[in-house]
């Protein structure tokens, strides 16, 4: 079967560096991409990996390592407002979007 | 660009009710998705089209789902008769046939079934 795990929920200081796992396991690789989603909000594209190594956006980073089925999405400088869920999706062999259920990231002053 | 659109934003009905939600895709995307969100089962994918066609229907729940795209401008959700358990946020998305392909939602129709 297809599988994405995520941890359920992570907390931390505002100013702090957190790090999001995905690990997935599914049949076909075509991409990875992180969303954000504040709550009672639309998911909104953070960042997309299809090749090894790190993407950088601002004060957000993706990792990605096919090998391990395994990437992470950094956030730097953490703010209140980074408070929200952050899901993982890979797009397999059919181009399909296998979702994770998501991180709720809380920050706390 | 507007973004997708999609109406009403929410939607209260009783059991048994016909229910509607409609979709206005970003204009020259030629994917558009329905997504059904809930706290115990995440985001699932109900069905896509690709240029008004309808791909992939095998996250529609049960025959009471179903799901229309007349043209590259306009798709429908209906849910006949409805069910509690069919309440949840539900999302239209669209995207292009580009290389990343990145999914752009809607703000999310949240229905409540009585």
């Amino acid at each position: 079967g297809q599988n994405i795990d995520q941890p359920t929920e992570m907390t931390a200081t505002e100013g702090a560096i957190v790090q999001i796992n995905c690990t997935y396991q599914t049949s076909g690789f075509n991409g990875l991409f992180w969303y954000q989603q504040h709550a009672g909000e639309a998911p909104t594209f953070l960042s997309y990996n299809v090749l090894d190594g790190l993407e950088e956006k601002g004060r957000f980073s993706s990792f990605l390592s096919r090998s391990k089925g395994y990437s992470y999405l950094l956030l730097k400088e953490l703010q209140m407002k980074d408070s929200a869920s952050y899901l993982c999706a890979v797009k397999d062999s059919n181009y399909q979007l296998i979702w994770g259920a998501g991180t709720k990231l809380i920050i706390k002053p | 660009d507007a973004g997708v659109i999609q109406s009403p934003r929410h939607e209260v009905t009783e059991m048994g009710q016909e229910v509607t939600l409609r979709c206005k895709p970003i204009s020259g995307h030629d994917y558009l998705f329905w997504y059904r969100q809930t706290m115990m089962r995440g985001l699932e994918l109900l069905i896509y089209f690709n240029n008004n066609v309808p791909i992939d229907d095998s996250g529609m729940p049960e025959d009471r789902f179903s799901a229309k795209m007349p043209n590259a401008s306009f798709s429908t959700l209906k849910i006949q008769p409805s069910e509690p358990r069919d309440s949840a946020v539900y999302f239209c998305a669209s995207r292009t046939l580009g290389e990343v392909g990145e999914q752009f939602f809607g703000p999310g129709t949240r229905l409540t079934v009585l």
